[in-house]
């Protein structure tokens, strides 16, 4: 399997679940990025990992957990969501964080009751 | 901060008509800037990149872009667009100092036969 790989591709759950996200990249990048895309709004950059190392954390609420166990792997924990959470959560990866060009998943799409 | 404004929304076409979607961006230092589109049910994808050397770039399924420093605009045209060219168009700026890849708020493109 080649590219960004997320699952599950879509997620329904209440506001007290605990559900994580995941993403895989089999392109031997350093970089890997979270996004939250509403609609009508710009992509949200969420968080940024360099080498497995958070470099990058937009004022996400703390609901909202990533982690990223190795430069392959991310995921993003989610518990007491609210339903403006509801959104297409997608995943990127770069060869480094230096402003290259992005390769992006398919997203998840989430829906929040 | 960085910012890039798409001032289409939405556009309509007919097959063979030309296109021409807008993108500004504000920031005044070297950047690298991108046009990606996403189609019906699918990933974002990269279409077109600039980051330096000619400021007009040929990207894939025919379409262009232009970076135009004095505007601090990079359109995107296509001279004769195709039903498949149906689908969602972001611009993004990003600097080669920085992990952080902005995006515009996007253009719906839909065309018809």
């Amino acid at each position: 399997e080649t590219g960004v790989t997320q699952t599950p591709r879509h997620l329904v759950m209440g506001m007290t679940n605990k559900k994580s996200l995941k993403c895989e990249q089999h392109l031997g990048h350093n970089a890997m990025y979270w996004y939250k895309q509403s609609a009508k709004k710009p992509l949200e950059l969420m968080f940024v990992y360099s080498l497995e190392e958070r470099v990058e954390n937009n004022s996400v609420p703390s609901r909202f957990s990533p982690e990223c166990p190795n430069s392959s792997h991310l995921f993003l924990h989610l518990h007491t969501l609210q339903p403006e959470d509801s959104a297409l959560y997608l995943c990127a990866s770069s060869q480094d964080p230096q402003g290259n060009e992005q390769f992006f998943g398919p997203g998840t799409r989430l829906t929040v009751l | 901060a960085q910012s890039v404004s798409q001032h289409n929304h939405h556009v309509i076409l007919s097959e063979a008509a030309s296109l021409e979607l807008g993108c500004n961006y504000s920031y005044g230092g070297t950047v690298n800037l991108f046009w990606y589109v996403q189609y019906p049910g699918q990933h974002l994808q990269l279409l077109l990149k600039y980051f330096s050397g000619d400021p007009l770039v040929k990207g894939i399924k025919g379409f262009e872009a232009e970076f135009i420093k004095s505007k601090f605009s990079f359109n995107l045209r296509k001279p004769s667009v195709q039903w498949s060219d149906t689908a969602e168009y972001f611009c993004a700026v990003t600097s080669p100092n920085t992990d952080k890849l902005i995006f515009g708020t996007g253009t719906r493109l839909q065309v018809f036969p």
